[in-house]
């Protein structure tokens, strides 16, 4: 079945980076591209960016444009997500999903168990 | 980015109920778009795509309809899982948006 396991819990101070990972299995890596999405406590969906785990071709939300990060590593199945320069608002879980159709970005079949990030000094 | 608004924020309904919630875009997404049900401490899960298909696995008492800006996620008769926190999300054009969410409670 389709799994997708992330990394654990972060903590960091502003200013720093983190790097969320997404460990895929039960399917064929770079045949369905990949979302990262974040939800802030007691808040809603926020999406951040999407890869394809083909050729890691990206799209960014506005939002995160300059400090977001995404790659992957085909020989791990493997997605990453780096976010820089955090502030405190980016105290999140940050959820990997996966594309329910391969070659056609939308919705979500499958989610990452969620990695929490807690930003403060 | 296209809005995504759902009302109503907060629903308290019983067991058995018929529960309707609403997601208006600021504008056409035509019938691009999903719902999704998160639990408490939960990755969300899928229920509808493109509008008004069923997931795989999810029971036929969740639908979807509507399109262009207004659309409708429809849960038949409201059983004790289904409390929870519903989103839609809409995938027209980039970037996707997600509406606030729509909390399912407990009468």
């Amino acid at each position: 079945q389709v799994q997708l396991v992330q990394s654990g819990a972060e903590a960091k101070k502003p200013g720093a980076s983190v790097r969320v990972s997404c460990k895929a299995s039960g399917y064929t890596f770079t045949t369905f591209g990949l979302s990262w999405v974040r939800q802030a406590p007691g808040q809603g969906l926020e999406w951040m960016g999407w890869i394809s785990a083909y050729n890691g071709d990206t799209k960014d939300a506005q939002n995160f444009q300059d400090r977001v990060t995404m790659t992957t590593d085909t020989s791990t199945s493997t997605a990453y997500m780096e976010l820089r320069s955090l502030r405190s608002d980016d105290t999140a879980v940050y959820y990997c999903a996966r594309d329910a159709i391969a070659a056609r970005p939308g919705w979500f079949d499958a989610w990452g168990q969620g990695t929490l990030v807690t930003v403060s000094s | 980015d296209i809005q995504m608004t759902q009302s109503p924020s907060t629903l308290s309904a019983s067991v058995g109920d018929r529960v309707t919630i609403t997601c208006r875009a600021s504008q056409s997404i035509s019938g691009w778009l999903a719902w999704y049900q998160q639990e408490p401490g939960k990755a969300p899960k899928l229920l509808i795509y493109d509008a008004s298909s069923l997931a795989s696995g999810v029971p036929s008492r969740f639908s979807g309809s509507g399109s262009g800006t207004e659309l409708t996620l429809t849960i038949s008769s409201l059983q004790p899982d289904d409390f929870a926190t519903y989103y839609c999300q809409q995938y027209n054009s980039y970037p996707w948006t997600f509406g606030q969410g729509t909390k399912v409670e407990i009468k």
